[in-house]
């Protein structure tokens, strides 16, 4: 059974600073893995989509990158700014008609 | 343009009610799934179509029926209502050929008294 897991739970920094998200998997037979952000009160929003085959997907200040064979995900958000407070969420899926794995998401606070 | 839309957004009802959720994508995309966000913000899949044809039924009450009249609708009935089933429903929706990026609607909030 596939497990994903996001710590810590919680995470403030100060605005400019780089930082690392990290995501984790148990199962390393995945066929992707998205990362979203959600907004409190608000749906999902899709940042990035890594397939099984690629290491890393870049979208602006956004990097995600993929190490299948330890089961890890990272999304990187460079300069960081108030406007990126908001839930991160990792998720896998199996196969290409498969259910999403959601991690329990990172808080993230950026301070002005 | 909303990709995939929800209605209703909001949601109070009592217990024992029946009621229904529903879910479009105008994004041409061939699968649609229903997910439910508990209070502790976990999301956990209830149901996958593809095509129309349930691929996924996950370990939900037979109170909760989905339908899908066609591949750009999916819809959520709920029958007999329980405090129990307050909770964020999510609707999203996916195309195999273009890597299964998943899309999702903005949520309903349920919520029984």
């Amino acid at each position: 059974k596939q497990e994903v897991t996001q710590i810590p739970a919680a995470l403030s920094v100060p605005e400019g600073e780089n930082l690392v998200l990290n995501c984790s998997f148990t199962d390393s037979a995945i066929y992707n893995l998205q990362w979203f952000r959600q907004d409190p009160g608000k749906g999902l929003t899709s940042l990035l989509l890594i397939q099984s085959s690629q290491r890393e997907q870049t979208s602006g200040r956004l990097n995600a990158s993929l190490d299948k064979s330890s089961g890890r995900s990272t999304l990187y958000i460079a300069a960081s700014q108030p406007g990126d407070s908001a839930t991160y969420l990792c998720a896998v899926r199996r196969g290409a008609n498969s259910k999403l794995t959601f991690g329990k998401g990172i808080t993230l606070s950026v301070r002005p | 343009d909303t990709a995939v839309s929800q209605t209703p957004k909001y949601l109070v009802t009592q217990m024992g009610n029946d009621k229904s959720i529903k879910c479009e994508q105008n994004l041409g995309h061939d699968t649609m799934y229903w997910y439910k966000q508990d209070s502790k913000k976990f999301l956990k899949i209830m149901f996958s179509y593809n095509n129309k044809e349930l691929i996924i039924n996950e370990t939900v009450p037979n109170r909760f029926s989905p339908k899908s009249p066609d591949k750009a609708h999916l819809n959520l009935h709920i029958n007999s209502l329980e405090l129990g089933d307050s909770a964020v429903y999510f609707c999203a929706s996916s195309l195999i050929e273009r890597g299964g990026r998943a899309f999702f609607g903005q949520g309903t909030r349920l919520t029984v008294v």
